[in-house]
Order: C-alpha cells, then sequence, then structure tokens
C-alpha cells in the first residue's frame, strides 16, 4: 500500500527549530517530486516546497524561503524538512504529499502539527 | 503569483443536488488545474487533474471542466460524504496556489 507518514511536530518557541520527516512506503520514492503542504488552524491549504527527483531542484513559498530546507534520502525512502527561526504564523497542520503520475499530489500523508508559541 | 479565487465559499445544498464550485486564476494556468476534497481532521484527496480527469477511484458524479482561468467543479448529484470544503490548485507556474475553497454544507 502506498503510505506517507509524517513526524517531528511539536511545540517550539518563536525562533526555534523543528525538523520534520516524512517516511514513504509502498511506492519507488526516488522516482517522485515530493512536496510540503501545510494548514493553519481553521485556514486553507498552503504550498511550502518541493523537491525533485534526486534533491538537486528544490522550489520554496516565499514566506518560507531561507528559513525552511527541503531535503530527502532515497535510500531511506524519507523527505525532510528543516525549519529554522520559526514564527506564530508557521503553526499549522504539515502535510506531505507525493507528485503523482499525472503530475499532480495523488497520495497525502496525515499530517504533523507544529505549534510555535512562547 | 496565480491568484485562485473559489466561489462561492459555502454552498448549501441538499443531498441528490447539483453541485457547482468556480474557481478562477488571475492568469492562464492552460489546464494546469487539479480539484482535491477534504473532510474535516483529515487530508486532502485528489479529485480532478488537469481540469477534467477523474484521479483513481473517484466516482462519475464528479467532473471538471474549463480552460484558461475559469474552471469549474461539478458534482451531479450530492451524496452525503460529499459535504466537505474543496480546493483548486494550479501548477502552471511556481509558487504552486491554492484557492481559499468552498465548504459544501447540508441544507
Amino acid at each position: 500500500e502506498v503510505q506517507l507518514l509524517e513526524s517531528g511536530g511539536a511545540l517550539v518557541q518563536p525562533g526555534g527549530s523543528l525538523r520534520l520527516s516524512c517516511a514513504a512506503t509502498g511506492f519507488t520514492f526516488s522516482g517522485y517530486l515530493m512536496t510540503w503542504v501545510r494548514q493553519a488552524p481553521g485556514k486553507g491549504l498552503e504550498w511550502v516546497a518541493t523537491i525533485t527527483y534526486t534533491g538537486v531542484g528544490t522550489y520554496y513559498a516565499d514566506s518560507v524561503k531561507v528559513r525552511f530546507s527541503i531535503s530527502r534520502d532515497n535510500s531511506k525512502n524519507t523527505l525532510f524538512l528543516q525549519m529554522n527561526s520559526l514564527r506564530g504564523d508557521d503553526t499549522a497542520v504539515y502535510y506531505c504529499a507525493k507528485r503523482g503520475d499525472v503530475g499532480y499530489m495523488d497520495i497525502w500523508g496525515t499530517g504533523t502539527t507544529v505549534t510555535v508559541s512562547s | 503569483e496565480i491568484v485562485l479565487t473559489q466561489s462561492p465559499a459555502t454552498l448549501s445544498l441538499s443531498p441528490g443536488e447539483r453541485a457547482t464550485l468556480s474557481c478562477r486564476a488571475s492568469q492562464s494556468v492552460s489546464s494546469y488545474l487539479a480539484w482535491f476534497q477534504q473532510k474535516p481532521g483529515q487530508a486532502p484527496r485528489l479529485l480532478i487533474y488537469a481540469a477534467s480527469n477523474r484521479a483513481t477511484g473517484i466516482p462519475a458524479r464528479f467532473s471538471g471542466s474549463g480552460s484558461g482561468t475559469d474552471y469549474t467543479l461539478t458534482i451531479s448529484s450530492l451524496e452525503p460524504e460529499d459535504f466537505a470544503v474543496y480546493y483548486c490548485q494550479q501548477r502552471s507556474t511556481w509558487p504552486l496556489t491554492f484557492g481559499g475553497g468552498t465548504k459544501v454544507e447540508i441544507k
């Protein structure tokens, strides 16, 4: 079964750092672009970052550029999101998603919650 | 950045009725548009991709149409499980963007 499982969410103080992970099973991880999407409480979906197959190419939303870094370890079938200089408006559920053969996000994880608060 | 505007924000309908959701882009997205369904406490689910193609396992009552800047998601006859929030998303240009969502609620 194709599955994505996020972990690493926590309560963190403003200015702090956190590293999210997304473990992939059931498909050839290295063959797909991967993306992080977040959703603030009661709000809509916001694209955060995307990484290409080998990790050479990365794309970021302006709101997280410089502060966040997306990476992947294809040998461990795992996607990462390093988040630094966290702010209150980074509080959200963070989802990882696989871009399918049709070019759109076809498989999503269940999400991990990041809360930035003192 | 391409802004996607969804309307209406809320749609109040009864089971069996037809739902028509709109997504308008600030510039052409050349049919590089998807629709997602999200239920409370769940991750989004891909319904429609490339404007008019149903994703795997999506019932035929869901259909998408449109081109250029204007797109529509139609649910031909609402089932109880269809009451949810729907988002459109474009992948025509970076950054990827989502619409603000349309909530389909039971009347």
